[in-house]
């Protein structure tokens, strides 16, 4: 069985900080999405990277795929509180399903 | 207007009832999905269905069952509702093609007494 774990699975610091989660796996997945969930929404598509080793920013955000494809991370630099909410990993380990990440739930205090 | 839409997005029921959930989307996907998602576990896969002719199980189908009755709408429903059934339902759909980016409706937030 194919599993993605992420942590922290919690995590609180103050506006301005800088911040790292990360979603790992023992197994090679072809593509894996980051997704960001706001109370009482569904999740929304940040990212989707597809190659070993590839780098992707949007804005303050960098996501990392690993190079052997089995894991990610997510950087947020200078965080804000618009930042808040539950961040996703979904990895793909077939054309048509998703395995997904517990989630790490992110808050920035002001 | 929203691209996926579910309805109720809140209801309370009670022990045994059967309910339904319904989804419908605008986006002219194939895939659709239903979730349920419970604090500190993630999404975890109901159902899943890759055109109207096509239903699929997910990895926690039991008590539950679906209606794929368009391209464009998916129905959840329990049978006989339980308590533990108690949780936040995602309905999601995806292209055919791509890397399976899925696209979600606000939920439905089922409390089952």
């Amino acid at each position: 069985t194919q599993l993605l774990e992420q942590s922290p699975q919690f995590l609180s610091i103050q506006e301005g900080e800088n911040l790292t989660v990360y979603c790992n796996s023992s197994s090679v997945f072809s593509s894996l999405q980051w997704y960001r969930q706001e109370p009482g929404e569904g999740p929304v598509l940040l990212v989707t990277v597809v190659t070993g080793g590839e780098v992707k920013k949007l804005k303050r955000l960098t996501f990392q795929f690993g190079d052997a494809r089995k894991d990610s991370s997510l950087h947020i630099t200078a965080a804000q509180p618009g930042d808040t909410g539950l961040y996703l990993c979904a990895g793909g380990p077939s054309n048509y399903q998703l395995i997904w990440g517990a989630g790490t739930k992110l808050i920035i205090k002001p | 207007d929203a691209d996926v839409t579910q309805t109720p997005r809140n209801r309370i029921t009670k022990t045994g009832k059967r309910i339904m959930l319904e989804c419908s989307q605008t986006k002219g996907h194939d895939r659709m999905y239903w979730y349920r998602q419970d604090p500190g576990l993630g999404l975890q896969l109901i159902y899943y269905s890759f055109d109207v002719k096509d239903i699929n199980k997910g990895e926690i189908s039991d008590g539950y069952s679906v209606s794929r009755q368009a391209q464009a709408k998916f129905s959840l429903s329990l049978e006989s509702a339980i308590p533990n059934q108690t949780a936040l339902y995602f309905c999601a759909t995806a292209s055919q093609f791509g890397p399976q980016t899925q696209y979600f409706g606000p939920g439905t937030r089922l409390l089952v007494l």
